[in-house]
């Protein structure tokens, strides 16, 4: 248990379906992050919120809409995906740096993920 | 083009022996790195890391070894158990404001009894 929770665990959907990602944390971490793992790919970084605010969109399709309501809560709203987007999505968090950014230098705790399967 | 490089897909060693991992980086700003493991069905964890003004940081039976002229890192298990079965990320970053983990695609580890 990393303190980052993902829900649901397990997700199946429509390309015209609606659907959203839910993360959590009660760490006191103020940065928060989704990286979408693809097979046999590294991991690759999506969105960043730091403090709440959106601090990096790493090229993602408008089709992957992040909300970060508050420092513990971050969603991931998808609609209209493609079956390529079929992936493990995990939401980790932080401390922010000592410079006042996002750095992923300190520890990332990751929530287990939601394996993301489009039909 | 891929930053963090971990050039073998999978590594099979037998209980009790060493278990070395080892990870290639292009990117010469990158100053910390990380090593993840992550289980089936469960989210990357934290294993170990080192600062660059470093070569060598230990934590009981892992040691990752930094090589900064070479780019190059590499983690130590000994001995290696069955449970360290798993895949481990090597990842990177600067530590300047807003920078942010570079993953490698990870190396699945097998131990054998």
């Amino acid at each position: 248990e990393t303190g980052v929770t993902q829900t649901p665990r397990h997700l199946v959907m429509g390309m015209t379906n609606k659907k959203s990602l839910k993360c959590e944390q009660h760490l006191g971490h103020n940065a928060m992050y989704w990286y979408k793992q693809s097979a046999k790919k590294p991991l690759e970084l999506m969105f960043v919120y730091n403090f709440k605010e959106q601090t990096e969109n790493n090229s993602v399709p408008s089709r992957f809409s992040p909300e970060c309501p508050n420092s513990s809560h971050l969603f991931l709203h998808l609609h209209t995906l493609q079956p390529e987007d079929s992936a493990l999505y995990l939401c980790a968090s932080s401390h922010p740096n000592a410079a006042g950014g996002t750095s992923l230098g300190a520890e990332a705790f990751f929530g287990q993920g939601t394996r993301l399967t489009v039909v | 083009d891929q930053q963090v490089k971990q050039n073998s897909p999978s590594l099979s060693v037998q209980e009790g022996r060493i278990s070395i991992l080892n990870c290639d980086y292009t990117n010469s700003m990158f100053d910390y790195f990380l090593w993840y493991k992550k289980y089936p069905a469960e989210g990357p964890t934290f294993l170990i890391s080192i600062s660059s003004i470093k070569d060598k940081n230990e934590d009981g039976r892992f040691t990752v070894f930094l090589n900064k002229s070479a780019k190059h890192l590499s983690l130590h298990i000994v001995p290696s158990q069955p449970g360290d079965s798993a895949v481990y990320f090597c990842a990177a970053t600067d530590t300047g404001a807003n920078s942010k983990l570079t993953f490698g695609k990870g190396i699945t580890l097998s131990v054998r009894p």
